[in-house]
């Protein structure tokens, strides 16, 4: 099975409409990341969290929210999703013990109408 | 301020030929974290290599070789006699630096294209 996991993995709503993609791990880590790839710009964080306690906003976090329901969890919100968030979403975890190296799920791909 | 620089946005080469993708980098740390990822057409992000900041010893995996220079904060990756398995999408990204939050900084990523 895989260690990083992302459900949905293919999603297409409407503009509005609030959605949740989430993600969960097996490996223990305390950190977790949301990106976001766009062709041309690579990806850009979105937010990340250091245990369920600690959330903090990156990059590109306007019209996001994040919840940390448990150290394996980690969920990304748009509440009212717009077209310009139509990307290739990635959650990340890592163990700062091991130099930093993530570890990425299989992506979700996010299309608003 | 951390930034990563792919200057070559997309590369097309013809199978066997030698191909290197450039990677420029911008830190103001003195450790720090270098990194490749393969993306394939199946949109996976693949780990290739990890290069810490104190530890500029190129390094060869079978046909792929990453030359890591501090003096010209560059760590270019070169694939040998390219393959068409090899096109993707390739991913330099950069992590480290005050608090260590671990991020990501990623280049703006190079498509190979390696045709038969």
């Amino acid at each position: 099975d895989a260690d990083v996991t992302q459900t949905p993995r293919n999603r297409i709503t409407k503009t509005g409409k609030r959605i949740m993609l989430e993600c969960s791990q097996t490996k223990g880590h305390d950190r977790m990341y949301w990106y976001r790839q766009d062709p041309g710009l690579g990806l850009r964080l979105i937010y990340y969290s250091f245990d369920v306690k600690d959330i903090n906003k990156g990059e590109i976090s306007d019209g996001y929210s994040v919840s940390r329901q448990a150290q394996a969890k980690f969920s990304l919100s748009l509440e009212s999703a717009i077209p310009n968030q139509t990307a290739l979403y990635f959650c990340a975890t890592s163990d700062f013990r091991a130099y930093n190296e993530q570890f990425f799920g299989p992506g979700t791909r996010l299309t608003v109408l | 301020a951390q930034k990563v620089t792919q200057a070559q946005t997309e590369i097309s080469v013809v199978e066997k030929e030698d191909v290197t993708l450039d990677c420029v980098y911008e830190t103001r740390d003195t450790t720090y974290y270098l990194f490749w990822y393969k993306q394939p057409p199946s949109g996976e992000l693949v780990f290739l290599i990890r290069r810490n900041s104190f530890d500029e010893q190129n390094e060869i995996s079978g046909r792929y070789s990453w030359n890591f220079q501090k003096s010209t904060s560059s760590f270019n990756f070169t694939i040998t006699a390219s393959q068409v398995v090899d096109s993707a999408v390739y991913f330099c990204a950069l992590s480290g630096g005050s608090g260590n939050t671990g991020k990501l900084i990623f280049g703006q990523g190079t498509t190979l294209q390696v045709k038969p």
